[in-house]
């Protein structure tokens, strides 16, 4: 596609619940990163993918949350056993280049994610 | 840590010009950017500078940057209705695997 795709666009779950967050990034993009943004807050990042590992994942803030890349290209965020607090847009952003260079990120419109 | 600190809001008149300022701590910052978010949308990259540039000017919107303060600010001239966003600062050290830091982002309000 032309841009990055997320789905769904909006996810509500109950406490307790496990959940799955796509991404589709754009052709070609080596770099993908996952970001959730809080209400009134900027995005803070999670993790980033080049190629099909994890490069950095220091941003994941508990053993709760996992992502996979398994091709390269799409990516999964899954988050287990969802409490209140992990409600968000959880955004994801893909680059053309690689650490080092300058990081273009192109963001999708994210997943708002509502636990209940 | 890195820090990125932008004011939360900004009342402009429409045809006027806005002036979106943001200061960073993280003196090893090699690129600087200024995204814009409207409501239900994904962040978009507006523009970027990079750390040996002190002013880049790209149509209505001119990037100024003052390394030694650590003060970036986005000067949107003749500005729009369509202007009204979140419009965030972030910065990345370029060589690391960790992305952007992102400011909290100002909300500019547009009066007509």
């Amino acid at each position: 596609g032309a841009g990055v795709s997320q789905t769904p666009s909006n996810k509500v779950t109950e406490k307790g619940k496990y959940v799955e967050l796509r991404c589709d990034p754009i052709s070609g993009h080596t770099a993908l990163y996952w970001y959730r943004q809080s209400l009134g807050q900027g995005p803070e990042f999670l993790i980033y993918f080049q190629g099909t590992g994890a490069a950095d994942d220091s941003g994941l803030p508990n053993d709760r949350f996992f992502a996979v890349r398994p091709e390269g290209s799409v990516s999964t965020l899954k988050i287990q056993r969802t409490e209140r607090g992990d409600s968000a847009v959880y955004l994801c952003a893909s680059s053309l280049d690689s650490p080092g260079t300058n990081e273009k990120l192109f963001f999708g419109s994210g997943t708002q994610l509502s636990v209940l | 840590g890195e820090d990125v600190e932008q004011s939360l809001f900004l009342s402009v008149r429409e045809g006027d010009s806005s002036v979106i300022n943001c200061t960073y701590t993280d003196s090893s910052s090699t690129y600087l950017y200024w995204y814009k978010q409207e409501p239900g949308a994904g962040l978009q990259l507006l523009t970027y500078i990079f750390s040996n540039m002190d002013m880049k000017q790209d149509q209505r919107l001119t990037v100024l940057l003052n390394k030694k303060d650590k003060h970036l600010s986005l000067r949107i001239a003749d500005t729009q209705t369509g202007d009204s966003a979140i419009y965030f600062c972030a910065e990345s050290e370029g060589g690391g695997a960790d992305g952007l830091t992102f400011g909290k982002g100002t909300h500019l309000i547009i009066q007509p």
